[in-house]
C-alpha cells in the first residue's frame, strides 16, 4: 500500500510558466514533507520542505503548499526554466528524526523552451 | 552544505560474486544511514536502516543475508551485495541525516551506485 502517491508520472510545461507537481499521502502520522529533485544516475537533491504546522513554505522560485485535511501537498515552480527538467520526488516522514523517508514514485517534469 | 559520498558510482560484476558499496558522510556524523534501491521508473524503495554500532533494521522482503550492512563508524556505512545475481542489478542510494542538526532536517543523499550483474 503506497503511503505517498504522485499520480502524474510526467508533466510538460512551457518555459516561463508555472509548474505544479502534486502529491497525496495516506498516513496521518506524517508530519514533515520534502521535495527532492533527481537527475538520471544521480542521488536525489533536497529542494524544499514543509512541516505539518505550516501550510506554505517559499524559497525563491519554489513554493510548497500543504493541505493537511486533504492530505495533499503541491510544489509550485515559477517561472519554470529548462534546467528544472528532472524527476521530482515527494517524500514524507513521521515524528521521530530517525525514521526513514517514504517516497512517492516521482513525476518527470519537462520544461520546454 | 552537507555531503554524502557514495562509492563506487557504478560497478559491473559477474554472477556469484560480492560487491561492496560505501556511503560516507564527509563533513558530519551520522548515527543513522538509510539504504534505498530504485528500479527503472520506480520510486526509491527503502531496503534497510543502518545504525552505528548495532544491527541494521531491514524492511520486509529484504534478505539480510543477501544485503549485508555494516555501520562501523559515525561516518561510514557499507552495503555488501553477496552472491549477486542479475536480478540484483539496480540503482542503490544511501542517505544520512546529520546528528548535529535539529530533528526535522532533510536527509542528504549519496550519488548512487549503478550495479549491473552479468
Amino acid at each position: 500500500d503506497q503511503q505517498v502517491k504522485q499520480n502524474s508520472p510526467s508533466l510538460s510545461v512551457q518555459e516561463g510558466r508555472i509548474s505544479i507537481l502534486n502529491c497525496d499521502y495516506t498516513n496521518s502520522m506524517f508530519d514533515y514533507f520534502l521535495w527532492y529533485k533527481k537527475y538520471p544516475a544521480e542521488g536525489p537533491t533536497f529542494l524544499i520542505s514543509i512541516s505539518s504546522i505550516k501550510d506554505k513554505n517559499e524559497d525563491g522560485r519554489f513554493t510548497v503548499f500543504l493541505n493537511k485535511s486533504a492530505k495533499h501537498l503541491s510544489l509550485h515552480i515559477v517561472p519554470s526554466q529548462p534546467g528544472d527538467s528532472a524527476v521530482y520526488f515527494c517524500a514524507a516522514r513521521g515524528v521521530s528524526g530517525n525514521t526513514p523517508l517514504v517516497f512517492g514514485k516521482g513525476t518527470r517534469l519537462s520544461v520546454i523552451a | 552544505g552537507a555531503v554524502v559520498s557514495q562509492h563506487p558510482s557504478w560497478v559491473i560484476c559477474k554472477s556469484g560474486t560480492s560487491v561492496k558499496i560505501e556511503c560516507r558522510s564527509l563533513d558530519f556524523q551520522a548515527t543513522t544511514m538509510f539504504w534505498y534501491r530504485q528500479f527503472p521508473k520506480q520510486s526509491l524503495m527503502l531496503m534497510a536502516t543502518s545504525n552505528e554500532g548495532s544491527k541494521a533494521t531491514y524492511e520486509q522482503g529484504v534478505e539480510k543475508d543477501k544485503f549485508l550492512i555494516n555501520h562501523a563508524s559515525l561516518t561510514l556505512s557499507t552495503l555488501t551485495v553477496t552472491s549477486a545475481h542479475p536480478e540484483d542489478s539496480s540503482f542503490y542510494i544511501c542517505s544520512a541525516r546529520d546528528d548535529g542538526t535539529v530533528m526535522n532536517t532533510e536527509a542528504f543523499f549519496g550519488q548512487g551506485t549503478r550495479l549491473t550483474v552479468v
